[in-house]
């Protein structure tokens, strides 16, 4: 079955302490996508990844890390996570050519509380 | 960016079809219009994309105006289970999918 895999998909943990989210898809996507979602502000993405060693930074980047040294992972990285961090975040892929115009998977969903 | 403007909700009979409006009077002539629905405690789902003409799959149609600059996105019997926040997008070149707030739809048993 074609999907998007988060883990975890729930995680309370402290201010400070480094903590990684990844992102499986077994779709052979080249691009994929990090978001987090807020109540009153939508989707907002965070870093993308237009294939394997390239990332770039989306409207919301400060506080994470990304990176994609295989084509189906791209973990989400907080270093030092704070709790304006607390939020829903979502992993999405889907081919990049003939053109990134595609639809996109989204996985379950990543529900972090940072206290 | 260019913006997508939606109802905030909207009410629908169960059985009965569906219209969702949006309205994206900036549109450039390369951005595809893409619709997502999200499903309460899922992640948003692929419903339905095109650029100049209706669109048709097993989910819904998508009815694009002439001159782009409104679409809609047609279920043609609502179900309980089509209950969801539906958004309305433009897919810009970096494929970055930017999400308004969406039409909450509500359906009616």
């Amino acid at each position: 079955e074609a999907q998007v895999t988060q883990n975890p998909r729930y995680l309370i943990t402290v201010t400070g302490k480094k903590l990684t989210v990844t992102c499986s898809q077994n779709m052979n996507h080249e691009y994929m996508s990090w978001y987090r979602q807020d109540p009153g502000l939508g989707l907002r993405q965070i870093y993308y990844s237009m294939n394997v060693e390239v990332t770039d930074k989306g409207d919301v980047p400060e506080g994470y890390k990304v990176s994609r040294k295989e084509k189906r992972n791209f973990p989400l990285i907080l270093e030092s996570p704070s709790p304006n961090q607390t939020s829903l975040y979502f992993c999405a892929s889907s081919f990049s050519f003939p053109g990134p115009r595609g639809p996109q998977h989204f996985g379950d969903g990543t529900r972090l509380s940072i206290l | 960016d260019a913006k997508t403007t939606q109802p905030n909700s909207m009410e629908s009979n169960e059985e009965e079809p569906v219209h969702l409006p949006c309205n994206h009077s900036t549109i450039s002539g390369t951005d595809y219009i893409h619709w997502y629905r999200q499903l309460p405690s899922q992640g948003p789902e692929y419903v339905i994309h095109g650029l100049t003409s209706n669109v048709n799959n097993r989910m819904a149609s998508l009815a694009i105006a002439e001159d782009r600059k409104s679409s809609t996105l047609i279920l043609h019997r609502a179900t309980l289970r089509d209950a969801a926040v539906y958004y309305c997008i433009l897919n810009n070149a970096g494929n970055m999918l930017t999400f308004g707030g969406g039409t909450r739809l509500m359906v009616k048993p």
